[in-house]
């Protein structure tokens, strides 16, 4: 079955440092990918997203990466601050066209600790 | 910024007991998601509701769950027979087109 899924469970890096965290999913037909970070108690929150027609995405400090070829998405963030330190997960959409009512499967997620 | 809210934050229920929780989307969305996240596990989709019906369920949304838009801004979870493995954060979600906003939770504590 479709899947989506991390390389890393767990990432720590020192403040001022690049991150990046990996993804893997399995569906050859998601055509719409999605970082989200959670925080302690939190609900998940929008980070960046990308569709499959593109390979790259950038926002304020961070970087999506997508490789259609090796099924592969990535997340970079950089100059990683402290405030960064949370859960990512990358989610995808099968749905032709990244149609809004589609629904998301969420990768296992990494925890990134970020060390002032 | 307009949000996501959901209500309570924590609910805690007797197994066999019904629970409802709340959610009250982004006002001008359209598109309304559960979703619940046991401890420690990834995000899983139960159920997403457009247009007064539900357009995809899971197979975790059984018989035992239901979804309700009761008036112009409340979306409902409802599980008729708690279990103990019900017991997690659900989360409810809005969208106008492709970026789903999530709400911060509730945790529901099944005993």
């Amino acid at each position: 079955g479709e899947s989506v899924g991390l390389h890393l469970p767990t990432l720590s890096v020192q403040e001022g440092d690049n991150s990046i965290i990996n993804c893997a999913y399995s569906n050859s037909a998601s055509d719409y990918f999605i970082w989200y970070k959670q925080e302690s108690g939190k609900g998940p929150q929008f980070i960046i997203d990308i569709r499959s027609n593109m390979d790259k995405r950038q926002g304020q400090r961070v970087t999506v990466l997508l490789n259609k070829t090796v099924k592969h998405l990535s997340l970079q963030i950089a100059a990683t601050q402290p405030g960064d330190s949370a859960v990512y997960f990358c989610a995808e959409s099968g749905n032709a066209g990244g149609t809004s009512y589609g629904k998301l499967t969420f990768g296992q997620g990494t925890i990134l600790t970020v060390h002032p | 910024e307009p949000e996501v809210t959901q209500t309570p934050s924590h609910q805690v229920t007797q197994m066999g007991q019904e629970v409802i929780l709340r959610c009250v989307p982004i006002s001008n969305h359209l598109y309304f998601y559960w979703y619940r996240q046991i401890l420690g596990q990834k995000v899983e989709f139960l159920v997403s509701f457009y247009n007064n019906e539900i357009s995809e369920k899971s197979e975790i949304f059984d018989d035992q769950f239901s979804v309700e838009r009761p008036d112009g801004s409340n979306f409902t979870l409802k599980i008729r027979s708690t279990k103990l493995e019900d017991s997690a954060m659900y989360f409810c979600a809005s969208s106008e087109w492709n970026e789903q906003f999530f709400g911060p939770g509730t945790r529901l504590t099944v005993l």
